[in-house]
Protein backbone atom coordinates (compact mmCIF):
# COMPACT_ATOMS: atom_id res chain seq x y z
CA UNK A 1 0.00 0.00 0.00
CA UNK A 2 1.25 3.43 -0.90
CA UNK A 3 2.01 6.02 2.00
CA UNK A 4 -0.58 8.53 0.48
CA UNK A 5 -3.18 7.57 -1.84
CA UNK A 6 -4.82 10.04 -4.57
CA UNK A 7 -7.50 9.29 -7.28
CA UNK A 8 -5.18 10.78 -10.37
CA UNK A 9 -8.71 11.46 -11.83
CA UNK A 10 -9.34 13.83 -13.80
CA UNK A 11 -12.59 14.84 -12.67
CA UNK A 12 -14.08 16.79 -15.04
CA UNK A 13 -16.97 19.44 -13.90
CA UNK A 14 -18.62 21.94 -15.07
CA UNK A 15 -18.69 25.58 -13.76
CA UNK A 16 -20.69 26.05 -10.53
CA UNK A 17 -20.16 22.35 -9.44
CA UNK A 18 -18.94 21.61 -6.09
CA UNK A 19 -16.39 18.77 -5.88
CA UNK A 20 -14.29 16.36 -3.54
CA UNK A 21 -10.90 14.43 -3.89
CA UNK A 22 -10.16 12.26 -0.73
CA UNK A 23 -6.30 11.06 0.08
CA UNK A 24 -5.41 7.98 2.35
CA UNK A 25 -2.57 7.73 4.52
CA UNK A 26 -1.15 4.50 5.53
CA UNK A 27 0.92 5.98 8.43
CA UNK A 28 -1.42 6.15 11.80
CA UNK A 29 1.65 8.15 13.58
CA UNK A 30 1.41 11.21 11.06
CA UNK A 31 0.63 14.47 12.77
CA UNK A 32 0.09 16.89 9.55
CA UNK A 33 -1.61 17.29 6.52
CA UNK A 34 -1.92 19.62 3.71
CA UNK A 35 -3.20 20.49 0.07
CA UNK A 36 -0.84 22.16 -2.78
CA UNK A 37 -2.45 23.24 -5.60
CA UNK A 38 -0.26 22.57 -8.70
CA UNK A 39 -0.51 24.17 -12.05
CA UNK A 40 0.47 22.32 -15.25
CA UNK A 41 4.08 22.72 -15.78
CA UNK A 42 4.47 24.87 -12.64
CA UNK A 43 5.40 24.61 -9.00
CA UNK A 44 3.02 23.55 -6.21
CA UNK A 45 2.00 26.14 -3.88
CA UNK A 46 0.42 25.46 -0.66
CA UNK A 47 -3.45 25.68 -0.66
CA UNK A 48 -4.07 25.15 2.43
CA UNK A 49 -3.20 23.07 5.72
CA UNK A 50 -5.73 20.25 7.24
CA UNK A 51 -6.37 21.06 10.98
CA UNK A 52 -7.75 18.25 12.63
CA UNK A 53 -11.24 20.02 13.46
CA UNK A 54 -11.65 20.65 9.93
CA UNK A 55 -11.14 24.10 8.05
CA UNK A 56 -12.34 26.36 5.45
CA UNK A 57 -10.69 28.94 3.11
CA UNK A 58 -13.74 30.32 0.70
CA UNK A 59 -14.62 28.02 -1.23
CA UNK A 60 -12.47 25.84 -0.21
CA UNK A 61 -13.32 23.03 2.90
CA UNK A 62 -10.22 20.74 4.42
CA UNK A 63 -11.37 17.88 6.76
CA UNK A 64 -9.45 15.11 8.52
CA UNK A 65 -10.59 11.62 9.53
CA UNK A 66 -8.05 10.35 11.44
CA UNK A 67 -10.22 6.96 12.19
CA UNK A 68 -10.13 6.49 8.61
CA UNK A 69 -6.74 7.86 7.91
CA UNK A 70 -7.98 10.24 5.31
CA UNK A 71 -8.24 13.77 4.53
CA UNK A 72 -10.32 15.22 2.29
CA UNK A 73 -10.63 18.48 0.05
CA UNK A 74 -14.29 20.20 -1.05
CA UNK A 75 -14.66 22.84 -3.87
CA UNK A 76 -17.65 24.36 -3.79
CA UNK A 77 -18.56 26.95 -7.12
CA UNK A 78 -15.88 25.71 -9.18
CA UNK A 79 -14.12 28.23 -11.31
CA UNK A 80 -12.53 27.10 -14.68
CA UNK A 81 -9.18 29.05 -12.50
CA UNK A 82 -9.44 26.07 -10.54
CA UNK A 83 -8.70 23.42 -13.11
CA UNK A 84 -4.86 22.09 -11.64
CA UNK A 85 -3.67 19.03 -9.72
CA UNK A 86 -4.26 18.98 -6.17
CA UNK A 87 -1.45 17.15 -4.42
CA UNK A 88 -1.79 15.68 -0.79
CA UNK A 89 1.00 16.18 1.39
CA UNK A 90 1.59 14.13 4.76
CA UNK A 91 3.69 14.92 7.49
CA UNK A 92 4.57 11.94 9.00
CA UNK A 93 6.84 12.11 12.14
CA UNK A 94 8.48 9.25 14.30
CA UNK A 95 11.50 6.72 13.91
CA UNK A 96 14.59 8.55 12.73
CA UNK A 97 13.23 11.76 11.11
CA UNK A 98 10.08 13.17 10.10
CA UNK A 99 9.45 13.34 6.43
CA UNK A 100 6.70 14.52 3.83
CA UNK A 101 5.42 12.13 1.71
CA UNK A 102 3.61 13.75 -1.40
CA UNK A 103 0.40 11.85 -3.34
CA UNK A 104 0.89 11.78 -7.25
CA UNK A 105 -2.00 14.17 -7.35
CA UNK A 106 -5.72 14.74 -8.57
CA UNK A 107 -6.16 16.30 -11.47
CA UNK A 108 -9.50 18.51 -12.19
CA UNK A 109 -10.82 20.25 -14.99
CA UNK A 110 -13.83 22.65 -14.48
CA UNK A 111 -15.52 23.34 -18.18
CA UNK A 112 -17.83 25.82 -19.12
CA UNK B 1 10.15 39.84 -3.52
CA UNK B 2 11.39 36.89 -1.13
CA UNK B 3 11.46 33.77 -3.33
CA UNK B 4 13.30 30.96 -4.76
CA UNK B 5 14.58 30.98 -7.90
CA UNK B 6 16.04 28.00 -9.71
CA UNK B 7 18.15 28.00 -12.83
CA UNK B 8 18.18 26.76 -16.05
CA UNK B 9 14.61 26.41 -16.48
CA UNK B 10 14.87 24.33 -19.64
CA UNK B 11 18.13 22.03 -19.66
CA UNK B 12 19.12 19.25 -22.34
CA UNK B 13 22.39 17.49 -21.49
CA UNK B 14 24.13 14.55 -23.29
CA UNK B 15 24.33 11.11 -21.57
CA UNK B 16 27.48 10.95 -19.70
CA UNK B 17 27.69 14.58 -19.02
CA UNK B 18 27.19 16.17 -15.13
CA UNK B 19 24.60 19.46 -14.81
CA UNK B 20 24.22 21.55 -12.32
CA UNK B 21 21.15 22.97 -11.26
CA UNK B 22 21.24 26.39 -9.36
CA UNK B 23 18.42 27.24 -6.66
CA UNK B 24 19.07 30.88 -5.00
CA UNK B 25 16.28 32.09 -2.13
CA UNK B 26 15.89 35.45 0.16
CA UNK B 27 13.59 34.04 2.08
CA UNK B 28 16.25 33.67 4.81
CA UNK B 29 14.89 30.15 5.44
CA UNK B 30 17.09 27.84 7.20
CA UNK B 31 15.86 24.37 5.46
CA UNK B 32 16.34 23.86 1.79
CA UNK B 33 15.27 20.44 -0.20
CA UNK B 34 15.36 19.18 -4.25
CA UNK B 35 12.79 16.86 -4.97
CA UNK B 36 11.90 15.04 -8.30
CA UNK B 37 8.75 14.91 -10.26
CA UNK B 38 8.48 12.18 -12.57
CA UNK B 39 5.22 11.45 -14.46
CA UNK B 40 2.36 9.59 -12.50
CA UNK B 41 4.50 9.74 -9.44
CA UNK B 42 4.95 12.13 -6.00
CA UNK B 43 7.14 14.36 -5.51
CA UNK B 44 10.52 12.44 -4.39
CA UNK B 45 13.30 13.92 -1.98
CA UNK B 46 16.60 14.05 -3.67
CA UNK B 47 18.35 15.59 -0.67
CA UNK B 48 17.76 18.34 2.35
CA UNK B 49 19.85 20.45 4.03
CA UNK B 50 18.69 22.03 7.29
CA UNK B 51 21.80 24.05 8.07
CA UNK B 52 24.84 25.45 6.44
CA UNK B 53 27.48 23.26 5.45
CA UNK B 54 25.06 20.01 6.36
CA UNK B 55 22.94 17.92 4.19
CA UNK B 56 21.17 14.74 3.86
CA UNK B 57 20.81 12.02 1.24
CA UNK B 58 16.55 11.88 0.85
CA UNK B 59 14.89 8.55 -0.28
CA UNK B 60 16.61 9.07 -4.00
CA UNK B 61 20.08 10.89 -3.57
CA UNK B 62 21.82 7.71 -5.57
CA UNK B 63 23.29 9.89 -8.76
CA UNK B 64 23.49 12.92 -7.28
CA UNK B 65 25.16 15.82 -5.19
CA UNK B 66 24.64 19.09 -3.55
CA UNK B 67 26.72 21.63 -1.00
CA UNK B 68 24.91 24.24 1.05
CA UNK B 69 28.11 26.88 1.75
CA UNK B 70 26.24 29.89 1.57
CA UNK B 71 22.49 30.07 3.53
CA UNK B 72 21.02 31.88 -0.16
CA UNK B 73 22.31 28.80 -2.09
CA UNK B 74 21.37 25.17 -2.39
CA UNK B 75 22.79 23.98 -6.10
CA UNK B 76 22.24 20.53 -7.19
CA UNK B 77 24.33 18.66 -9.26
CA UNK B 78 23.03 15.67 -11.78
CA UNK B 79 26.05 13.10 -12.90
CA UNK B 80 26.64 10.60 -14.96
CA UNK B 81 26.02 7.90 -12.44
CA UNK B 82 22.05 9.32 -12.29
CA UNK B 83 20.88 6.38 -14.43
CA UNK B 84 17.42 8.09 -15.09
CA UNK B 85 18.01 11.95 -14.86
CA UNK B 86 15.24 13.01 -17.39
CA UNK B 87 12.63 15.08 -14.70
CA UNK B 88 11.20 17.84 -13.44
CA UNK B 89 13.24 19.53 -10.70
CA UNK B 90 12.32 21.33 -7.86
CA UNK B 91 13.78 23.11 -4.89
CA UNK B 92 12.22 24.28 -2.05
CA UNK B 93 12.67 25.59 1.10
CA UNK B 94 11.06 26.27 4.61
CA UNK B 95 11.34 28.78 7.44
CA UNK B 96 11.95 25.75 10.20
CA UNK B 97 14.94 23.47 9.90
CA UNK B 98 13.03 19.90 11.00
CA UNK B 99 9.45 18.61 9.44
CA UNK B 100 7.57 20.06 11.78
CA UNK B 101 3.93 20.28 11.62
CA UNK B 102 4.56 23.86 10.52
CA UNK B 103 6.46 23.13 8.23
CA UNK B 104 5.42 24.77 5.11
CA UNK B 105 7.47 24.29 2.10
CA UNK B 106 7.92 27.29 -0.49
CA UNK B 107 8.78 26.20 -3.90
CA UNK B 108 10.88 27.37 -7.21
CA UNK B 109 9.22 27.40 -10.68
CA UNK B 110 11.37 24.48 -11.32
CA UNK B 111 14.29 23.05 -13.79
CA UNK B 112 13.03 20.60 -16.40
CA UNK B 113 16.24 18.54 -16.90
CA UNK B 114 15.97 16.12 -20.64
CA UNK B 115 18.75 13.86 -21.10
CA UNK B 116 19.18 13.07 -25.21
Amino acid sequence: RKEVEQDPGPFNVPEGATVAFNCTYSNSASQSFFWYRQDCRKEPKLLMSVYSSGNEDGRFTAQLNRASQYISLLIRDSKLSDSATYLCVVNSEGGTASKLTFGTGTRLQVTL
Amino acid sequence: DGGITQSPKYLFRKEGQNVTLSCEQNLNHDAMYWYRQDPGQGLRLIYYSQIVNDFQKGDIAEGYSVSREKKESFPLTVTSAQKNPTAFYLCASSIERAFSGANVLTFGAGSRLTVL
